[in-house]
């Protein structure tokens, strides 16, 4: 079976340092791969998803980054934190099956509070 | 555009009461509905989908009928537990020119007293 894992769990960082998320997925290959932001008491925002290895699309122009250096692994930075990059972040894949309304699957969350 | 609207909460509801939880929907063409549950401090779990119109998801004694009509996607349960409290989502599912994305709606929170 599929499973998605994201780490750390909790993370508190100072305004302007460096950020590093991780997600990685077993059990499939060649997903689709989200990032998510749930800011507090709001729905979820798109920030990146990908396709494929490198192929990163942006949909909310801000300080993160996003890469996948290897087919199951997305990695969310950020050169330098803001505070309103406080947040719950969200990783989700999706298998490609030729569908266009493939279910998204989720990971367990990063909190990040920037102080 | 896209967009999901759903009912503002939080909803506070007694034991063994019934849930509605309403959801309505702007898209273009036909897109997949989902509602996703998310319990506290965790991620976001698929609870039900319908894939076109007239499509009933159920789970775990949730159920949701796919209205092409009112555009909604109403949440409903008959009689809730304490285990049910927590935050709901809405979902649409699109196809964009590089794969399908999914638009949230803001979440409901449920919250069941004993």
């Amino acid at each position: 079976s599929q499973t998605i894992h994201q780490w750390p769990a909790t993370l508190v960082q100072p305004v302007g340092s460096p950020l590093s998320l991780e997600c990685t997925v077993e059990g499939t290959s060649n997903p689709n791969l989200y990032w998510y932001r749930q800011a507090a008491g709001r729905g979820l925002q798109l920030l990146f998803y990908s396709v494929g290895i490198g192929q990163i699309s942006s949909e909310v122009p801000q300080n993160l980054s996003a890469s996948r250096p290897q087919d199951r692994q997305f990695i969310l930075s950020s050169k330098k934190l803001l505070l309103s990059d406080s947040g719950f972040y969200l990783c989700a894949w999706s298998a490609k099956s030729g569908s266009p309304n493939q279910v998204q699957y989720f990971g367990p969350g990063t909190r990040l509070t920037v102080l | 555009g896209n967009s999901v609207t759903q009912m503002e909460g939080p909803v506070t509801l007694s034991e063994e009461a019934f849930l509605t939880i309403n959801c309505t929907y702007t898209a273009t063409g036909y897109p997949s509905l989902f509602w996703y549950v998310q319990y506290p401090g965790e991620g976001l779990q698929l609870l039900l989908k319908a894939t076109k119109a007239d499509d009933k998801g159920s789970n775990k004694g949730f159920e949701a009928t796919y209205r092409k009509e009112t555009t909604s996607f109403h949440l409903e349960k008959g009689s809730v537990q304490v285990s049910d409290s927590a935050v709901y989502f809405c979902a649409l599912m699109w196809a964009g020119t590089s794969g399908s994305r999914l638009t949230f709606g803001e979440g409901t929170q449920l919250t069941v007293n004993p």
